[in-house]
């Protein structure tokens, strides 16, 4: 069984591009989660999506920032128009439909960096 | 959101027993305690979860006391490889879901 794949691992962008964060979770698991993580910081949640839903998105900023979880494909972590504050590492954690204890499986990452 | 406070830093030599305390003063009635390690540049790894009293499995135990104010990771005999960063986590079930709450997290070094 596969784990959480992310994809690309690293992106550069220039400052007022889009960039586009793939989360592929693992077979049978129906619960994503999108946490953002800075430099010798922890990981902030941003966004919790079942499929075609967004569950929780407490942790998102309001403006530039878009996520979704489609019936079929990846889920997409969107940012609009990047500054260098939006430099990062941003994970994927994935966790199966009759879990919602919080067991989550992580992927390694898409590191970001706005130029 | 329950907030946590946990040591920065920790230092141990192969072979002891490393305990990590957590602190969530004002943990919900319906939170879950769960504590993940992180290595550098990979995403963290699930350890072990636990609501009350004592869990154990394979790879560490976590202590709560009854009023679940604070709860303690307990690794036996580290190991070079145990050297990461440990997060305490407390979450909220909602409907069902689990939002999870990371802190700074707990820097453990192990030395030869």
């Amino acid at each position: 069984n596969a784990g959480v794949m992310q994809n690309p691992r690293h992106l550069v962008r220039r400052r007022g591009q889009e960039a586009r964060l793939r989360c592929s979770p693992m077979k049978g698991h129906s619960h994503v989660y999108w946490y953002r993580q800075l430099p010798e910081e922890g990981l902030k949640f941003m966004v919790y999506l079942q499929k075609e839903n967004i569950i929780d998105e407490s942790g998102m900023p309001k403006e530039r920032f878009s996520a979704e979880f489609p019936k079929e494909g990846p889920s997409i972590l969107r940012i609009q128009q990047v500054v260098r504050g939006d430099s990062a590492a941003y994970f994927c954690a994935s966790s199966p439909r009759d879990r919602g204890t919080g067991e989550q499986y992580f992927g390694p990452g898409t590191r970001l960096t706005v130029t | 959101l329950a907030k946590t406070t946990q040591p920065i830093s920790m230092d141990s030599y192969e072979g002891q027993e490393v305990n990590i305390t957590c602190s969530h003063n004002n943990i919900a009635t319906n939170d879950y305690i769960t504590w993940y390690q992180q290595f550098p540049s990979q995403g963290p790894r699930f350890i072990i979860q636990g609501y009350k009293t004592k869990v154990t499995n394979e790879v560490a135990s976590l202590f709560i006391p009854a009023d679940r104010k604070s709860s303690t990771l307990s690794l036996p005999r580290v190991s070079l490889s145990d050297t990461a960063v440990y997060y305490c986590l407390v979450g909220r079930l909602t409907g069902g879901s689990y939002i999870p709450t990371f802190g700074r997290g707990t820097s453990l070094i192990v030395h030869p």
